[in-house]
């Protein structure tokens, strides 16, 4: 059974702090993943995708992976009230579906 | 550029009535992806269509649930008979899937289904 798991949370951090949301997966095949943001009442929202080892920046938003440890993360810098939201990590190999993770809800307090 | 479209938005019914949900993929995209999320269970996989022919229905519930693609960019999702227990909120997604990895994910607003 291929799973991601994911500390549900809440995870509160104040405002202009780091945030910092992991995951870990059980398929070693896996070779995509993704973080989704997920804001009350909405859909999933595509934030980042990483694919290698090593770091993926974009904007406040930095991707981790490490394949050997099935380990990835996200990390938010200088959190936003706006920021606050339930974050889902997925992965997949090739064409198979995603796996979510059932998510960690993030609370930025200002 | 539109992206995936889903109807209705809001569904209540009661219980013992056929409810059809209905999903346009992104145009381009080739799979399609239908989710059920609840508090409980998280977003689950239902059934996923790759160039418009089921591929895996393992996630579907009952018989109750039936999916049909019947074209590239139109899918539907039936319940029948509707009960209290499939209320939740009904996601569809699509990706452009290829050979490579990059098979990201897109999700439509998705449609919250009450059933009474």
């Amino acid at each position: 059974q291929k799973e991601v798991e994911q500390n549900s949370g809440p995870l509160s951090v104040p405002e202009g702090a780091i945030a910092s949301l992991n995951c870990t997966y059980s398929d070693r095949g896996s070779q995509s993943f993704f973080w989704y943001r997920q804001y009350s009442g909405k859909s999933p929202e595509l934030i980042m995708s990483i694919y290698s080892n090593g770091d993926k920046e974009d904007g406040r938003f930095t991707a981790q992976l490490n394949k050997a440890s099935q380990y990835v993360s996200l990390l938010i810098r200088d959190s936003q009230p706006s920021d606050s939201a339930t974050y889902l990590c997925a992965a997949n190999s090739g064409n198979t579906p995603l796996v979510f993770g059932k998510g960690t809800r993030l609370s930025v307090i200002a | 550029d539109a992206g995936v479209i889903q109807s209705p938005r809001h569904e209540v019914t009661e219980m013992g009535q056929e409810v059809t949900l209905r999903c346009k993929p992104i145009s381009g995209h080739n799979s399609l992806f239908w989710y059920r999320q609840t508090m409980m269970r998280g977003l689950e996989l239902l059934i996923y269509f790759n160039n418009n022919v089921p591929i895996d229905d393992s996630g579907m519930p009952e018989d109750r649930f039936s999916a049909k693609m019947p074209n590239a960019s139109f899918s539907t999702l039936k319940i029948q008979p509707s009960e209290p227990r499939d209320s939740a909120v009904y996601f569809c997604a699509s990706s452009r899937s290829t050979s490579g990895r990059r098979n990201e994910q897109f999700f439509g607003p998705g449609t919250r289904l009450t059933v009474l």
